[in-house]
């Protein structure tokens, strides 16, 4: 089965930190996608990256940055957390990026204080 | 707003009736997914329906699209208690790969035991 475990559960961070959120896949998959997940607006793409070192803006991109040193691990970094960025962190990986499913990791809730 | 809408937003059922849910959405679309979503963990994959399939099953789930009204039904039969979640659908333009992918905000399922 494919896995993809994000490093927290749970983060309860302060304005103005750097925050890390992990994530790692053990299927070799090319795709990774970081979401935020906020109610009543379903899922926003922040980034994805296509390759080791390759990555593309999502929709709402601004406020963050990601990593991808090798193949199985995303980072999503929050230059300076903002109470605004207090949200479900979802990360995902897929085999292809066209007619395929995602596999999720099981969420990190961020609170930024 | 998003390409796709679900619709109840909330539905609570019996154990052991049938769930329906909608989702209807904009543009064309290369294929349409849903997604169950335990309360505070990832999503996961359930079925994906490409645009020229009208019906797809899996297990006691039914799926359905109608690319002429632009909308899709997920129907959970003899649903149980461990059937509660929340149920997104996700839609794939034509064009672009799985960043394109847009869900919806949702329906929320109960299953009282």
């Amino acid at each position: 089965d494919v896995k993809v475990t994000q490093s927290s559960r749970y983060l309860v961070k302060r304005t103005g930190e750097k925050v890390f959120l992990e994530c790692v896949q053990d299927m070799d998959h090319e795709n990774m996608f970081w979401y935020r997940q906020d109610p009543g607006l379903g899922l926003r793409l922040i980034y994805f990256s296509y390759d080791v070192k390759m990555k593309e803006k999502g929709d709402i991109p601004e406020g963050y940055s990601v990593s991808r040193e090798k193949k199985e691990r995303f980072s999503l970094i929050l230059e300076s957390a903002s109470t605004n960025q207090t949200s479900m962190y979802l990360c995902a990986s897929s085999l292809r990026l066209t007619n395929t499913e995602a596999f999720f990791g099981q969420g990190t809730r961020l609170t930024v204080v | 707003s998003q390409q796709g809408e679900e619709d109840p937003q909330a539905l609570s059922i019996q154990e052991g009736e049938n769930a329906t849910m909608n989702c209807s959405y904009k543009t064309s679309i290369n294929n349409l997914q849903w997604y169950r979503q335990n309360s505070g963990r990832g999503l996961v994959h359930l079925i994906l329906i490409r645009s020229n399939e009208r019906e797809k099953h899996s297990g006691r789930l039914r799926v359905t699209l109608d690319t002429s009204k632009k909308s899709s039904s997920l129907l959970i039969t003899a649903s149980r208690a461990a059937d509660t979640a929340s149920y997104f659908c996700a839609t794939a333009p034509n064009s672009g790969g799985y960043q394109k992918v847009t869900f919806g905000t949702g329906t929320k399922l109960q299953v009282i035991p």
